[in-house]
């Protein structure tokens, strides 16, 4: 079973902090993604990782960014938290299958809230 | 980029019915089509998708038709039952990448 790990279900900030989501998955994916939740909107990609040390943006990046140091984490990082970000934060990782692809498996998720 | 867009945004029906949820897509080189559900409190989960070579597919009691021309799939669930309610995500993606697009989600209530 594939499993992905995010590390706090439950965070509350005050703006102006910087915030550290991790996410960790155990099944030797290359793809790594994180998405935010909120009702009405779907899920929204922020950033992903195909590799190592590789990141793209996704559909909103603005006011955040990623590191992928080893392969098996992935990690959000908001510089300056602001009320606006206050979601549910969603990491997922898929298998590279060739040219098609692989299904999302993701974690639990993490509930921010910035006050 | 690609836009996905989902109807309806909720959708009740009574136990044995079937639910017939839509979704539209923009980019024509769109090619693999997943739908997840996500139970009440826990985490996306796909539980079937498509790809463009294909017209329909069925698992037990569900399936998803894609209409290429028209730029349209559908998940549909026949003799629904109560562990049916979730909300329901379709998404688009062109598939040389595994980025995901998905649609803003369908909330299905099955009643007793």
């Amino acid at each position: 079973d594939v499993k992905v790990t995010q590390s706090s279900r439950y965070l509350v900030k005050r703006t102006g902090e910087k915030v550290f989501l991790e996410c960790v998955q155990d099944m030797d994916h290359e793809n790594m993604f994180w998405y935010r939740q909120d009702p009405g909107l779907g899920l929204r990609l922020i950033y992903f990782s195909y590799d190592v040390k590789m990141k793209e943006k996704g559909d909103i990046p603005e006011g955040y960014s990623v590191s992928r140091e080893k392969k098996e984490r992935f990690s959000l990082i908001l510089e300056s938290a602001s009320t606006n970000q206050t979601s549910m934060y969603l990491c997922a990782s898929s298998l590279v299958q060739g040219a098609n692809t692989g299904e999302l498996f993701f974690g639990e998720g993490s509930r921010l809230t910035v006050l | 980029g690609e836009n996905v867009e989902q109807h309806p945004s909720t959708l009740s029906v009574q136990e044995g019915d079937s639910a017939v949820i839509k979704c539209t897509y923009s980019d024509s080189a769109s090619n693999y089509f997943p739908w997840y559900k996500q139970e009440l409190g826990k985490r996306p989960q796909l539980i079937i998708d498509i790809r463009s070579n294909v017209g329909e597919k069925k698992d037990q009691r569900i399936a998803v038709t894609l209409n290429k021309t028209a730029k349209h799939f559908s998940l549909h669930i026949t003799e629904t039952q109560p562990e049916d309610s979730a909300v329901y995500f379709c998404a688009a993606s062109p598939g040389t990448a595994s980025k995901l697009t998905f649609g803003t989600g369908t909330r299905l209530q099955v009643t007793l």
